[in-house]
């Protein structure tokens, strides 16, 4: 019962580099998110997605990019990281309804140099 | 003005009292309210949904005013486990983008 998971759970990475956050749910959810927590802010949703392949943006959607190729998959990729990304990540899902609990992952914390 | 607020707390209760706390929100349209739970450094989850008339869940007890715009969470009878920050979420239009969570208010429980 694996649920969703994330990886990595910590990443540093250095500006300008790219790099990809996984996230893997098992439950077969339609509906998949991503976040950020920074404090003083709460959570912001980048994007999110209704299902394979079809993607929408959130709050804070700058300077990040989604796919969904698969049902159980949302990888979130910073194109060209920045120091105001670093963060801590999370990724979620959510069965479909908008009442439906979203169930969340442990989270990466992200450290940009 | 941030579209939902909240007061950071923190909220420090002996074991054994009753705490509440609300959640303002601004923008009136907004049509769903939740209640999530986080610990330190973990995932948030959610404790309940949030109704128009009011609802309980064992010690828990959620209000929502809309002419005043807040919710509210009461927790009584506290347990040290209870210690954690609560972040209050709101919907506008029924649309996933529209979701918006407060930074939370942290509960500290004392024995």
């Amino acid at each position: 019962d694996a649920g969703i998971t994330q990886s990595p759970r910590y990443k540093i990475t250095e500006t300008g580099r790219q790099v990809t956050l996984m996230c893997h749910q098992t439950w077969s959810h339609s509906y998949m998110f991503w976040y950020r927590q920074d404090l003083g802010h709460g959570l912001r949703l980048i994007y999110y997605s209704a299902a394979a392949d079809i993607t929408d943006k959130g709050e804070v959607p700058d300077g990040y990019v989604v796919s969904r190729s698969k049902t159980e998959n949302f990888p979130l990729t910073l194109e060209s990281a920045t120091r105001s990304q670093t963060s801590v990540y999370f990724c979620a899902s959510s069965s479909g309804t908008i009442q439906e609990t979203q169930y969340f992952g442990p989270g990466t914390r992200l450290l940009v140099l | 003005r941030k579209e939902v607020e909240q007061d950071p707390g923190p909220f420090n209760v002996p074991e054994g009292a009753t705490v509440a706390f609300n959640c303002t929100y601004s923008n009136s349209a907004s049509q769903s309210f939740f209640w999530y739970r986080q610990d330190c450094r973990k995932e948030p989850k959610l404790l309940m949904s949030v109704y128009s008339s009011g609802n309980e869940d064992g010690r828990f007890t959620a209000q929502l005013n809309r002419a005043s715009q807040y919710i509210s969470l009461l927790i009584r009878d506290s347990k040290l486990s209870d210690s954690a920050t609560y972040l209050c979420v709101v919907m506008g239009s029924y649309s996933w983008g529209k979701l918006q969570f407060g930074a939370g208010t942290q509960v500290v429980v004392t024995p």
